[in-house]
Order: structure tokens, then C-alpha cells, then sequence
């Protein structure tokens, strides 16, 4: 089985440019989780999705951030503008509508903004 | 926020030895859960840990949890080479994990 695609797998890109992070799920799966990763942070929650509706996106950092899921197989995280302290490894997951159930991850897009 | 709390947070041991990893955490939880990172890819999901269970075995792994304490640890027995990663808990609370910053593990052929 596919495990959880995101694309692209590297992103340079330069500040005040727009960028869209992508990422498709486990077949079946309803829940769908996209994270940040930085050294100093960690691993933060951004926002997460049950059956393509958002239910927490109290950790999206401000309003250049925003996140779609437009069907069950698909999700996008978008920036704009974009920002030097933007740069992280951006992570999606997913998983079955129950907290007992582990999360799949994708391996991540790295995204460097200059 | 982070909820978990990992120590040590680096471990450096020899192969066929054991590894012991703690996590703390502050609210009350569904369960459990521990990851592995491995450089460059994506967290892989070890074990799972209900808040009413106290100890899980899967191969080489085993973990406790003390609610009492707000605690949890992964045992890996007779380490190798390949389990050198950065290993994280998350607790499971409400419908999303929250986790800790992990402990990166290097293990020494």
C-alpha cells in the first residue's frame, strides 16, 4: 500500500513568494494532520482535518498560512507571503477518526525561504 | 505548546545494549504514543499505550505508563545499529497528539 505522498520534497524559494505544499493521504483514511518541524520548536500541530472538514487550526502561526482539503484525497497548505522564518520540514499525516490509532506520515517537504 | 517532556535528550550506547527513554506530561490523556524519526524521513509509529494499560511489549520495545506520574518509558533491548533515530512520545488528547522533543538515540557498532 501507498503510504502518505506530499510533493515537492525540497522547496527554495525567494521571500514574499506564494507557496503551496501538497499532500495526499492513506487511501480510507478520514483524518488528516499537517505539522512543522523546526529545531527549535519541534514538531508543532498546524491544523488537522476529520472527513475533510478543518476542526483545529489553532496552531496555524498567522494568516499567511492556510490549509484546504477539497476531497478525501487531497490536502494543500499554502503560504503567502512567504517568510525567512518560514523555513522548516513540513510534515502531513494521517490516520482513521479515532485517537487510538497511530498516524502515518509522509517524509516531509523542506522548505527554505531566502 | 509541547505536552511531553523527553529525557535524556541524547543517548549514546553500544550495539547489543539496552536503551531506556523517559517522557513526562502534564494532562490527562486517551493513550500514548511513541515514534521513531530517522534522518531525513517521516516519524514511524512503534507502540501504542491506552491510559488504562500500565506496560506493552512489541519485539524489542516495551512500554510503561504511570498516570499517577504523568509518566512514560521505551525500553529498546539489545540495540543495534539501525535503531539509531530520534525517538518522540505524543499524548493523545481530544482527537490530535501533541508531542515531545525527543530523544535522539546513536547507537555504536
Amino acid at each position: 500500500d501507498a503510504g502518505v505522498i506530499q510533493s515537492p520534497r525540497h522547496e527554495v524559494t525567494e521571500m514574499g513568494q506564494e507557496v503551496t505544499l501538497r499532500c495526499k493521504p492513506i487511501s480510507g483514511h478520514n483524518s488528516l494532520f499537517w505539522y512543522r518541524q523546526t529545531m527549535m520548536r519541534g514538531l508543532e500541530l498546524l491544523i488537522y482535518f476529520n472527513n475533510n472538514v478543518p476542526i483545529d487550526d489553532s496552531g496555524m502561526p498567522e494568516d499567511r498560512f492556510s490549509a484546504k482539503m477539497p476531497n478525501a484525497s487531497f490536502s494543500t497548505l499554502k503560504i503567502q507571503p512567504s517568510e525567512p522564518r518560514d523555513s522548516a520540514v513540513y510534515f502531513c499525516a494521517s490516520s482513521l477518526v479515532d485517537s487510538n490509532q497511530p498516524q502515518h506520515f509522509g517524509d516531509g517537504t523542506r522548505l527554505s525561504i531566502l | 505548546s509541547q505536552q511531553g517532556e523527553e529525557d535524556p535528550q541524547a543517548l549514546s550506547i553500544q550495539e547489543g545494549e539496552n536503551a531506556t527513554m523517559n517522557c513526562s506530561y502534564k494532562t490527562s490523556i486517551n493513550n500514548l504514543q511513541w515514534y521513531r524519526q530517522n534522518s531525513g524521513r517521516g516519524l514511524v509509529h512503534l507502540i501504542l499505550i491506552r491510559s488504562n494499560e500500565r506496560e506493552k511489549h512489541s519485539g524489542r520495545l516495551r512500554v510503561t505508563l504511570d498516570t499517577s506520574k504523568k509518566s512514560s518509558s521505551l525500553l529498546i533491548t539489545a540495540s543495534r545499529a539501525a535503531d539509531t533515530a530520534s525517538y518522540f512520545c505524543a499524548t493523545a488528547t481530544g482527537g490530535k497528539l501533541i508531542f515531545g522533543q525527543g530523544t535522539e538515540l546513536s547507537v555504536k557498532p
